[in-house]
């Protein structure tokens, strides 16, 4: 079984520019959360997507969106750039089954993001 | 608005000697507890988690935990730590229902001396 995996490991980018992360989702599973985790601070709930929709969001701008694909992998888009954007960005998988009172969330490694 | 409570951002313990790390939380209703770990490097590790039931949970690597529904409290213990112990350890709480977001602590860095 296959865990949780994310791509890049690390990534450099510069104020205004726009980035894509990658989210491999363990094997079963059919849902997918963001958090963002800046130095020093706990993770931050961004979204969460579910069968390809999204269907929960924290507080965060518009500039931040996702996709989940078809094999339940997914990306996170952060357009425009900003120096506070700089984080670790950890992609969490789970299994969403009805009934289910909690899906426990399976963390991947994460993708640290500087921005110049 | 849920909020989690981690009072100490930094605790030294030495190798053997036990550890207890502090978690409050603020909502209106029991919400599910959790504890997880973090390695320089790596993703986040859950320890253990409260659901229902009995107030002291067992977990991986040693670990429990105690809820105490009159502090809205849910410490991290453990009898004897080891130097692999040394991490940075997150508490959580996430809603009953719905898309169940997990909201995270500022977390406590474990330092551990021989």
């Amino acid at each position: 079984e296959t865990g949780v995996t994310q791509s890049p490991t690390h990534l450099i980018k510069t104020r205004g520019q726009q980035v894509t992360l990658r989210c491999s989702s363990q094997s079963g599973h059919n849902t997918v959360s963001w958090y963002q985790q800046a130095l020093g601070q706990g993770p931050q709930f961004i979204f969460q997507y579910y069968r390809e929709e999204e269907n929960g969001r924290g507080n965060f701008p518009p500039r931040f969106s996702g996709l989940q694909f078809p094999n339940y992998s997914s990306e996170l888009n952060v357009n425009a750039l900003e120096l506070d954007d700089s984080a670790l960005y950890l992609c969490a998988s789970s299994l969403k089954a009805g009934g289910t009172a909690y899906n426990e969330q399976f963390f991947g490694p994460g993708t640290r993001l500087t921005v110049l | 608005a849920q909020s989690v409570t981690q009072p100490d951002i930094h605790i030294t313990v030495s190798e053997g000697a036990s550890l207890e790390l502090r978690c409050n939380y603020s909502y209106g209703a029991t919400p599910y507890l959790f504890w997880y770990v973090q390695s320089p490097g790596q993703g986040l590790q859950l320890l253990l988690k409260y659901f229902s039931g009995d107030t002291l949970v067992q977990g991986i690597k040693g670990f429990e935990a105690e809820f105490k529904r009159s502090q809205s409290s849910f410490n991290l213990r453990k009898p004897s730590v080891h130097w692999s112990d040394a991490a940075e350890y997150f508490c959580a709480v996430g809603l009953p229902g719905g898309y169940q977001k997990v909201t995270f602590g500022t977390g406590t860095k474990l330092q551990v001396i021989p």
